[in-house]
């Protein structure tokens, strides 16, 4: 089955730096990847994601790289600001023909802003 | 409702004791999944519902684990017989795909305590 790891685990950037969080996934048919942010006692919510069939997608702050050969994916946020701190989740799932694809998660990467 | 509700927010069960969490998604939500997520950790799918259909149920770690959904909208994860590592928040997500690979929904959560 996917296996999806995320790193690093914990990530500390000054206000306005930007912060990177890359993900890998082991199984090639995964071809949705999904961002999800976790605020402390609060749930996930979906801040971007991704298909396979495009390479990079970009929401104002917030962009996102796949490298399918390399069965990798990126995180990328520039002009951190502290209310982007929380932790930072990775998905991947495949969806074809007639079969359902649940999200497979990493671990997690907690994002630190200091003002 | 405007999101996906979960019920009890919090539960502290004595070792041994059965529970049951209940979730109710979004309506008109086709997909439903329950994850499993421990301190520190990302979530961990146990189980996925197309309407009133159990697809998929890989996650499940032990017989004690039972989910349903027999009107495909109110989900119920039953824990028999609960041992201190069930100890975790499970979140329940709803999506609209019937593939299951589209955006997920999910709620605050329901945390268990086996003491």
């Amino acid at each position: 089955g996917e296996n999806v790891e995320q790193h690093p685990s914990t990530l500390s950037v000054q206000e306005g730096d930007s912060a990177v969080i890359k993900c890998t996934y082991s199984d090639s048919a995964s071809n949705y990847f999904p961002w999800y942010k976790q605020e402390l006692g609060k749930r996930p919510q979906l801040i971007i994601d991704i298909r396979s069939n495009v390479g990079e997608k970009k929401d104002q702050r917030i962009a996102v790289t796949l490298n399918k050969t390399a069965k990798h994916f990126s995180l990328h946020i520039t002009e951190t600001q502290p209310e982007d701190s929380a932790v930072y989740f990775c998905a991947a799932s495949r969806n074809y023909g007639g079969s359902q694809g649940n999200l497979i998660f990493g671990k997690g990467t907690k994002l630190s802003v200091k003002p | 409702g405007a999101g996906v509700s979960q019920s009890p927010r919090y539960k502290v069960a004595k070792r041994g004791q059965d529970v049951a969490l209940r979730c109710d998604p979004i309506s008109g939500h086709v997909s439903l999944f329950w994850y499993q997520q421990a301190l520190g950790q990302g979530p961990e799918f146990l189980t996925y519902f197309q309407n009133e259909a159990q697809l998929d149920k890989s996650g499940l770690p032990s017989d004690r684990f039972f989910a349903e959904r027999p009107e495909g909208s109110v989900s119920t994860l039953k824990i028999q017989r609960t041992q201190q590592e069930d100890s975790a928040v499970y979140l329940c997500a709803s999506s609209y795909s019937r593939q299951g690979a589209g955006e997920l929904f999910f709620g605050e959560g329901s945390r268990l305590t086996v003491l």
